[in-house]
């Protein structure tokens, strides 16, 4: 049973680009969560989905980031017009329920 | 919301030492989970214990729910054992998905 697929796993865009960061959750699964890891800051919730469902986004920035996991395809988070201050690690997390969450190896995502 | 605190925050053994490595938490939980991120920065399960004791090799942990902590043990260290040692928590019926991490305790393990 594979576990949770993040990919790529690190991701180099130039300010303003769009930055797009895939997750397929572990078999059996139907939930996924987004967390951020920056330097200075820990791990923090970002975002709660289930199949074509967001349950909770309230770690989310109001701007500039969104979160779907359609019914077809993996969890998508993306990043518009991306500036210095959003680089850093984004991992994926999925679960059969609410249950024990597994994490993926996460994106490094770099910001020039 | 609830507050995770770990300590300490910082620890270095000498391989074959042991050590605990405390979370307290602010409020009762549904969910509480121990990773370890190794110095590759991969984030490794190595608990889900909202309650009791649990053994995994040379790593246990016990939680007691109703004084609000939570241990890991680590015997016999290696090195490794060495990387960030992470405790989550999933606290209130608002809570359901959403962990809320600590510090975490950076371990060093030297041979």
């Amino acid at each position: 049973n594979a576990g949770v697929m993040q990919n790529p796993r690190h991701l180099v865009r130039r300010r303003g680009q769009e930055a797009r960061l895939r997750c397929s959750p572990m078999k059996g699964h139907s939930h996924v969560y987004w967390y951020r890891q920056l330097p200075e800051e820990g791990l923090k919730f970002m975002v709660y989905l289930q199949k074509e469902n967001i349950i909770d986004e309230s770690g989310m920035p109001k701007e500039r980031f969104s979160a779907e996991f359609p019914k077809e395809g993996p969890s998508i988070l993306r990043i518009q017009q991306v500036v210095r201050g959003d680089s850093a690690a984004y991992f994926c997390a999925s679960s059969p329920g609410r249950r024990e969450a597994f994490f993926g190896q996460g994106t490094r995502l770099t910001v020039v | 919301g609830i507050q995770v605190e770990q300590s300490p925050p910082d620890l270095i053994l000498q391989e074959g030492a042991n050590s605990t490595l405390r979370c307290n938490f602010s409020d009762s939980v549904n969910n509480l989970q121990w990773f370890h991120q190794n110095p590759w920065g991969q984030l490794i399960n190595l608990f889900y214990i909202p309650s009791g004791t649990k053994q995994n090799g040379r790593l246990s942990a016990t939680t007691v729910a109703t004084e609000r902590y939570s241990l890991l043990y680590i015997s016999s260290s290696q090195t490794t054992d060495s990387g960030v040692y992470f405790c989550a928590v999933e606290a209130g019926a608002d809570s359901w998905g959403k962990l809320q991490f600590g510090a975490g305790t950076q371990v060093v393990v030297t041979p």
